[in-house]
């Protein structure tokens, strides 16, 4: 399995709050995302990364930061939580994004996240 | 905005066959993936096509005709196991998405005994 660990795996935050999910990956890959998954949405782009503090805006950025210092940490910042931010989080990492070959997807755990 | 579109729901029965089907209307395509996803786990990945035809894995098989814009999962002997959502996703090459993939909402496919 490629290492990719996310934490924390469950968080209940209040309105108004800052919060931080990390995506750790130990498979030394350049490409990492962040979605949201909501029920009636599927997965929805929110960040990406091509490389250490090289980040783009997906779909759904607003209220969104992200960061990456480390190839191998990609945060995901929630500036000031709001109740419509209550979703699972998934973090994915690609060996590439060039060639013919099946360069896909593998995907964290995930976080779920709740804001009251 | 990419256009990706596969059915909510479906059911089967234990031991039958089942194709999910998935249309997508976008420019610089360059792959279509099928992730299998149960209820409170990451997606994982099941099978991917980047030319016309079809590619079989075991008791799954996907489908892919570039020029419809169409593609299918077929899952043969259906087991309870199967009961998960199905994601459709094709990877877009073009400007600055290049290898991003786009999903599908995901088809919920319930196996019955």
């Amino acid at each position: 399995d490629a290492g990719i660990t996310q934490s924390p795996r469950h968080k209940v935050t209040e309105t108004g709050t800052p919060v931080t999910l990390r995506c750790h990956q130990t498979e030394n890959h350049r490409y990492m995302y962040w979605y949201r998954q909501d029920p009636g949405h599927g997965l929805r782009l929110i960040h990406y990364s091509y490389g250490v503090k090289d980040t783009d805006k997906g779909e759904v950025s607003d209220g969104y930061s992200v960061s990456r210092s480390k190839t191998e940490d990609f945060l995901l910042t929630l500036e000031s939580a709001t109740s419509s931010q209550t979703s699972v989080y998934f973090c994915a990492i690609s060996e590439s994004n060039r060639g013919p070959l099946n360069y896909g997807y593998t995907f964290g755990s995930g976080t779920r996240l709740t804001v009251v | 905005g990419q256009n990706i579109d596969q059915p909510t729901e479906m059911t089967a029965t234990e031991g039958a066959i089942v194709q999910i089907n998935c249309t997508y209307q976008t420019s610089g395509f360059n792959g279509l993936f099928w992730y299998q996803q149960h209820a409170g786990e990451a997606p994982t990945f099941l099978s991917y096509n980047v030319l016309d035809g079809l590619e079989e894995k075991g008791r799954f098989s996907s489908f892919l005709s570039r020029s419809k814009g169409y593609s299918y999962l077929l899952l043969k002997e259906l087991q309870m196991k199967d009961s998960a959502s199905y994601l459709c996703a094709v990877r877009v090459d073009r400007g600055s998405t290049l290898g991003r993939l786009y999903f599908g909402r995901g088809t919920q496919l319930t196996v019955w005994p």
